[in-house]
């Protein structure tokens, strides 16, 4: 399978603590993007990030890729109750346009 | 960036009947896409919707189940046919830019009873 495989699956932590998500895929990839999902709603699109890329920032989110290890984190830091959310990562394989997601990190932070 | 709408943002239909869901997107995209989420799941990709030309599906979804148009740069539509319970999923719109960005639309909730 094409699919990128977030880890870990869920996630539970405190107010003001980083909360760090990673996403593997098992092919050459053009990029990467990660998505935040509250509660069955659309997609919010927080960062793309491409294969010739190392790190990018984005406010409090942090995103990093090794391409080498064929893996993506990404780090929201001094996280708020309004994080909580499902996180996916959509991996767009070379010569491809489509973005294909794996089953996403569900992130609860408590107030 | 892109701005996607969607409606409806959610409906409730009876099995046998069909729904068609719209897509608009606030500026020109190069490919727009349908995804699928069924409860508690991942996006599933439906298909590519060609502008002027019929969709290109992924396998195990087919233009019978799920007739997709695209009659300009901007607007697609799709249909769920014939709805059986198995359809009750999220259905989002998806709109890839010039720098390569996806963008998703709301998504629209069918409950099928």
């Amino acid at each position: 399978s094409q699919q990128g495989e977030e880890d870990p699956q869920a996630l539970s932590i405190q107010e003001g603590e980083n909360a760090t998500m990673n996403c593997s895929y098992k092919t050459s990839i053009n990029n990467l993007q990660w998505y935040r999902q509250n509660s069955g709603r659309g997609l919010v699109h927080l960062i793309l990030i491409r294969s010739n890329e190392r790190e990018k920032h984005s406010g409090r989110l942090r995103v990093t890729l090794d391409t080498s290890k064929k893996s993506s984190s990404l780090l929201i830091t001094a996280s708020r109750a309004a994080d909580t959310a499902s996180y996916f990562c959509g991996i767009k394989v070379g010569g491809s346009e489509k973005l294909v997601f794996g089953k996403g990190t569900k992130l609860t932070v408590n107030p | 960036s892109a701005v996607i709408s969607q409606k409806p943002s959610r409906d409730i239909c009876q099995r046998g009947t069909s729904l068609t869901i719209q897509c608009q997107v606030d500026s020109q995209v190069t490919m727009m896409f349908w995804y699928r989420q069924q409860p508690g799941q991942s996006l599933t990709l439906i298909a590519t919707a060609n502008q002027g030309s019929e969709a290109t599906y992924e396998s195990g979804f087919v233009i019978d189940k799920f007739p997709i148009s695209r009659p300009n740069l901007t607007f697609s539509t799709l249909t769920v046919s014939n709805m059986s319970p198995e359809d009750s999923s999220i259905y989002l719109c998806s709109g890839l830019t010039g720098t390569y960005e996806q963008y998703f639309g709301p998504g629209t909730r069918l409950t099928v009873t």
